[in-house]
């Protein structure tokens, strides 16, 4: 079974330009995460999807970051404009919730954003 | 202060020597912990989950004290491919984020 995929791996862009970053979790899948690692800090939650609907947003850096998951399948993550202190390692994970209520959250390669 | 905090590390240690990790957490809310390792410039990946009961995999041995909010990892007979960074991490009561620690990086050496 394909674990979770994102693209790109890599991406560098300029302060101001815009990057649109994919995941796509593990089939049936219904929650998906996204998380954001910035040099020398913790891991560091973005957001949290169930299905198409956003669950909790609260760690959303601000309005210049749009995520969407259209259909429940893939998501994207839009950074417009970005600036320098959005660079990092923004990963993605998914994982589907079992009746006993635990799950394991399975995490993709991440996608490493240097803005200059 | 942070939510989960873990030894700063790094941790250099020889081939066949036990090794502890420690960690604390803040929020009394925190529901499920786990161990997470993640190799460098990889992806993390859960190592095992942590119960109060205090849980072993082999070589790697996991603890919770609920009432303290301490969490511990011990590796026994430490191997050269356990070089990682080890990632204390804790979920809340409600909703499915995880919240993680620094990192605890351990190497190796033969």
């Amino acid at each position: 079974e394909a674990g979770v995929t994102q693209f790109p791996s890599h991406s560098v862009i300029e302060k101001g330009q815009t990057v649109t970053l994919r995941c796509d979790p593990i089939s049936g899948h219904d929650n998906l995460y996204w998380y954001r690692r910035v040099m020398g800090k913790e891991i560091k939650f973005l957001l949290h999807f169930v299905k198409e609907s956003k669950q909790d947003e609260s760690g959303m850096p601000n309005n210049r970051f749009l995520a969407e998951r259209t259909g429940g399948t893939y998501s994207t993550l839009k950074v417009q404009p970005a600036e320098l202190e959005d660079s990092g390692v923004y990963f993605c994970a998914s994982s589907q919730e079992k009746g006993t209520g635990t799950y394991e959250q399975y995490f993709g390669p991440g996608t490493r954003l240097t803005v200059t | 202060r942070k939510e989960v905090e873990q030894d700063p590390g790094p941790f250099n240690v020889p081939e066949g020597a036990t090794v502890a990790f420690n960690c604390t957490y803040s929020n009394s809310a925190s529901q499920s912990f786990f161990w997470y390792r993640q190799d460098c410039r990889k992806e993390p990946k859960l190592l095992m989950s942590v119960y109060s009961s205090g849980n072993e995999d082999g070589r790697f041995t996991a603890q919770l004290n609920r009432a303290s909010q301490y969490i511990s990892l011990l590796i026994r007979d430490s191997k050269l491919s356990d070089s990682a960074t080890y990632l204390c991490v804790v979920k809340r009561r409600e909703g499915g984020k995880l919240i993680f620690g620094q990192g605890t990086e351990l190497s190796v050496k033969p």
